[in-house]
């Protein structure tokens, strides 16, 4: 299976909150996981991304959790700031020579952070 | 270093015409990926070039298709539009698989 299931639609939060973002996936050929930022009228922009050997990386405010065994991952904001209200994707892809450089992206999830 | 330019920005066409897209990638990527965002479907995968050749390709009709040159820049081409194909356009670049950037994208409207 391909979908990459992704939740919530939309999330508010205010200024200084966690805000948490997760996804769950099927296929087990998955071994690169990315997060993607969309603001309004821009392209997606590479936020974090993790492989499956390690359960947590972070970089700054932004945090990816891995659970290999339950198929979940999940982005955490901290301190969030009016400046992330975007649009946050989940994305998956394999590694190996028939996935290429193929995305399976999640629905998406509308970011509010309130000031 | 440059990032993914893709031109034009917008687009306005009108059903039964057939319309172009251009796609630079990163200096040195080989990859090039083509994605079609609409608010309906999201983010759908369309085709993958990597040196020339077609990668991947993923579940649209034969009128969506592409190429790649020697020097890594990419189109794809739509022919005999519908009001449907009416979506956000995005290239994606990288080295060989693996961290993909994408472009602005081409907004394209189908009238």
């Amino acid at each position: 299976q391909q979908q990459v299931k992704q939740s919530p639609q939309s999330l508010i939060v205010q200024k200084g909150g966690i805000s948490i973002i997760n996804c769950a996936y099927e296929n087990t050929a998955f071994d690169y996981f990315p997060w993607y930022q969309q603001f309004p009228g821009k392209g997606p922009a590479l936020l974090i991304a993790i492989r499956p050997d390690v359960s947590e990386k972070k970089e700054g405010r932004f945090t990816i959790s891995f659970n290999k065994s339950a198929k979940q991952f999940s982005l955490h904001i901290m301190d969030s700031q009016p400046g992330d209200s975007a649009t946050y994707f989940c994305a998956a892809s394999g590694m190996d020579e028939t996935s290429g450089s193929r995305l399976t992206f999640g629905e998406g999830t509308q970011l509010t952070v309130n000031p | 270093k440059a990032g993914v330019t893709q031109t034009p920005r917008y687009l306005i066409k009108t059903r039964g015409q057939q319309v172009t897209l251009s796609c630079s990638p990163i200096s040195g990527h080989r990859s090039v990926s083509w994605y079609q965002q609409t608010p309906g479907q999201g983010l759908q995968f369309l085709f993958e070039y990597f040196s020339e050749t077609q990668r991947n390709k993923g579940n649209f009709p034969g009128r969506f298709s592409g190429r790649q040159f020697s020097n890594s820049r990419s189109e794809m081409n739509v022919s005999t539009l519908e009001l449907g194909d009416s979506a956000l356009y995005l290239c994606a670049s990288s080295l060989a698989g693996g961290e993909a950037f994408f472009g602005q994208g081409t907004r394209l409207t189908v009238v």
